[in-house]
C-alpha cells in the first residue's frame, strides 16, 4: 500500500536554530511531492511542490529536498522564528491520478520556543 | 479574494441528526474536495468534483453527500450524524489537478455526541 511516514512526530527547538524534518514514502512512481504548514486552528497552506525530477525548491527560509532514489524528502528550517511553530506535512500525488489520489503523511509537529 | 471560506467554524450534532457543512470559494477553480483530519493520521478524502455537475467519492465517503451547482459551491451534507463523524472537516480547491496548489478553508471543527 502506498504510503507517507514523517518523522519526527514532534519536535521542540529554541528561536533562531535551524531543523530538518524528513518524509519517507512508498509511492512509486509519482508526479510531485508537496510540503504544507498547518497553523494550529487552520488549513494547510502550500509551502513547496516538486515535481519527481527535483532535487530541492526553496520558499523564503524553508528548503525541500527530494531523494528519487531513496524516496525520501526533507524541509529544512532556517533560522526558526516563532511563527514556525506549526504542523508539517509531506504529501505525495501518485503519478496516474489528480487530487484524489493525494497521499497525506500525518505530519510534524514543530514547536520553536523563546 | 476571500479565498476557501468555510461554515460554521464549530459544530456540534447529535447521533442520527443531518446537518450541511458549507463550502465557498471565489477564484473560479474548477477543482474542489472535502477531506476530514483526524489525529495522528493524514487527511483523507471523502468526496471531490472536477466540475460543476461532476463529482465522485474519494477514501471515506460513507454517510457522506456532495452536490456541486456552480464553480463556486460545494456543500457537504451528513445524513445521519455518527461518532464516528467527529473530526475537523476541510475544503479545498486548485486551478487543475495533479500538479497545481491546493488551497484549503479554515476548516470545521464537528462534534457528534
Amino acid at each position: 500500500k502506498n504510503q507517507v511516514e514523517q518523522s519526527p512526530q514532534s519536535l521542540i527547538i529554541l528561536e533562531g536554530k535551524n531543523c530538518t524534518l524528513q518524509c519517507n514514502y512508498t509511492v512509486s512512481p509519482f508526479s510531485n511531492l508537496r510540503w504544507y504548514k498547518q497553523d494550529t486552528g487552520r488549513g494547510p497552506v502550500s509551502l513547496t511542490i516538486m515535481t519527481f525530477s527535483e532535487n530541492t525548491k526553496s520558499n523564503g527560509r524553508y528548503t525541500a529536498t527530494l531523494d528519487a532514489d531513496t524516496k525520501q524528502s526533507s524541509l529544512h528550517i532556517t533560522a526558526s522564528q516563532l511563527s514556525d511553530s506549526a504542523s508539517y506535512i509531506c504529501v505525495v500525488s501518485p503519478l496516474r491520478g489528480g487530487y484524489n489520489k493525494l497521499i497525506f503523511g500525518a505530519g510534524t509537529r514543530l514547536a520553536v520556543h523563546p | 479574494n476571500a479565498g476557501v471560506t468555510q461554515t460554521p467554524k464549530f459544530q456540534v450534532l447529535k447521533t442520527g441528526q443531518s446537518m450541511t457543512l458549507q463550502c465557498a470559494q471565489d477564484m473560479n477553480h474548477e477543482y474542489m474536495s472535502w477531506y476530514r483530519q483526524d489525529p495522528g493520521m493524514g487527511l483523507r478524502l471523502i468526496h471531490y468534483s472536477v466540475g460543476a455537475g461532476i463529482t465522485d467519492q474519494g477514501e471515506v465517503p460513507n454517510g457522506y453527500n456532495v452536490s456541486r451547482s456552480t464553480t463556486e459551491d460545494f456543500p457537504l451534507r451528513l445524513l445521519s450524524a455518527a461518532p464516528s463523524q467527529t473530526s475537523v472537516y476541510f475544503c479545498a480547491s486548485s486551478e487543475d489537478r495533479g500538479t497545481d496548489t491546493q488551497y484549503f478553508g479554515p476548516g470545521t471543527r464537528l462534534t457528534v455526541l
